[in-house]
């Protein structure tokens, strides 16, 4: 499996502010996706980070609160703008080779936003 | 929309108990099912399986696929402290469009193996 790196590992925000997460993986991968997981709840999919393109966002997110870039097949940066306490939560990044393989998970970032 | 329901949500046993958690799905053209355990902050991969692939085993831990029932079980036996996490359950969906190598996750089963 790939290696994935994710940065920072935790941060404490004040409200209104940004934050960029940075998830490199070790090997060029297909897909790279990012989740969040709010406090007591399971994984839920924010966006496929696709190279080169947009973003393709879930239902309930958008692009002007998620920006999400990828540049190339082993880097994406996921930013959370205009933060609120609401957006307290584990945000990780992950990568596969495709449907039907295994999907591996970065770190993740513990985001409290105070 | 694709659904993946876990039970039980949480379970307290013993060192040396044996468990059993259940993962059921509904999803559009399935692909295949995956099983974490997450302790901190980032799930790791236990198994994956898919139609052909509907059991699996490692250790102590084992899994299997009921396609028919839309269903699978990770069992554990012998469990020991360091088996405490939550199990997370995941389901990927067809290939194309927005549904290409996405995952579905259910709200996990967090174990608790007291000494």
């Amino acid at each position: 499996s790939a290696v994935i790196s994710q940065k920072p590992s935790r941060d404490i925000c004040q409200r209104g502010t940004s934050l960029t997460i940075q998830c490199q993986v070790d090997s060029q991968v297909t897909m790279m996706f990012w989740y969040r997981q709010q406090p007591g709840q399971s994984l839920t999919l924010i966006a496929t980070a696709n190279q080169g393109s947009e973003a393709t966002y879930e239902s309930g997110f958008v692009i002007d609160k998620f920006p999400i870039s990828r540049p190339n097949l082993t880097f994406s940066t996921l930013t959370v703008s205009n933060m609120s306490p609401e957006d307290s939560s584990i945000y990780l990044c992950s990568e596969t080779s495709g449907v039907g393989t295994e999907a591996f998970f970065g770190q993740g970032t513990r985001l409290t936003v105070v | 929309e694709d659904k993946v329901v876990q039970s039980p949500l949480s379970l307290v046993v013993h060192e040396g108990d044996t468990v059993t958690l259940n993962c059921s799905y509904e999803v559009t053209n399935f692909r295949s099912l995956l099983w974490y355990k997450q302790e901190k902050k980032a799930p790791t991969f236990l198994f994956m399986l898919t139609s052909s692939g509907i059991e699996k085993k490692s250790g102590r831990l084992s899994s299997i696929l009921d396609k028919k029932e839309l269903s699978s079980i990770l069992n554990i036996t012998a469990t020991q402290t360091g088996d405490s996490a939550i199990y997370l359950c995941a389901v990927g969906g067809s290939a194309g469009g927005t549904s290409y190598g996405k995952l579905t996750f259910g709200q996990g089963t967090i174990l608790t193996v007291h000494p």
